[in-house]
């Protein structure tokens, strides 16, 4: 069974800090990597895609993925008030499933002023 | 350039009766996917379209279906409404790429059963 893994939290830092929030995977043949945001009561956002192993950056988010260890990681640096929300990662192009994609459960980050 | 759209905004049933919500795709799109989210919880994977065939479904009962028309716009089905069909439904549109692309979720239709 494909699965996506992330900590549920509560994540809380304080305005300022870096949040890190991580992603497991099971399946080897996944190829891109997403990371939503998802406000209460609104739908999930695109915020990053990530297909190769290393870094991307785009503005204050960087993925990180590691195919290798099948990790995939999301950092907001200088976390404002307005980044709590839950972030969901998700997975796709996994091997023999096409376009299917796969969201892990989600991670609730909570930045504190 | 337009995003998923979705209709209606709410939408208010009561128990046994059937339920009709609406996506239409970002314009190039052609895969649509149907997703469950209760209060409080994960996504649920309901239903894949692609190119006017079902490609996939979710662990849902068979009272959940759907179709794809011609201009790839899709729409969801919930007969013989349950309490716990309470939710909200996220459509959301993806463009079937070698090695995957992104998905694009639309704002959601919020039922609720009586």
């Amino acid at each position: 069974q494909k699965e996506v893994e992330q900590n549920s939290g509560p994540l809380s830092v304080p305005e300022g800090a870096i949040a890190s929030l991580n992603c497991t995977y099971s399946d080897r043949g996944s190829q891109s990597f997403f990371w939503y945001r998802q406000y209460s009561g609104k739908s999930p956002e695109l915020i990053m895609f990530i297909y190769s192993n290393g870094d991307k950056e785009d503005g204050r988010f960087t993925a990180q993925l590691n195919k290798a260890s099948q990790y995939v990681s999301l950092l907001i640096r200088d976390s404002q008030p307005s980044d709590s929300a839950t972030y969901l990662c998700a997975v796709n192009g996994e091997s023999g499933t096409g376009n299917q994609f796969y969201f892990g459960t989600g991670t609730s980050l909570t930045v504190i002023p | 350039e337009a995003g998923v759209t979705q209709s209606p905004t709410h939408l208010i049933k009561t128990r046994g009766q059937q339920a009709t919500l609406r996506c239409s795709p970002i314009s190039g799109h052609t895969s649509v996917y149907w997703y469950q989210q209760a209060l409080g919880l994960g996504l649920q994977f309901l239903l894949w379209y692609d190119e006017g065939e079902e490609r996939n479904r979710g662990n849902f009962p068979p009272r959940f279906s759907g179709r794809q028309f011609p201009n790839y716009s899709s729409e969801l089905n919930v007969n013989a409404l349950e309490l716990e069909d309470s939710a909200l439904y996220l459509c959301a549109s993806s463009l079937w790429a070698s090695g995957g692309s992104a998905q694009y979720f639309g704002p959601g239709t919020r039922l609720t059963v009586l």
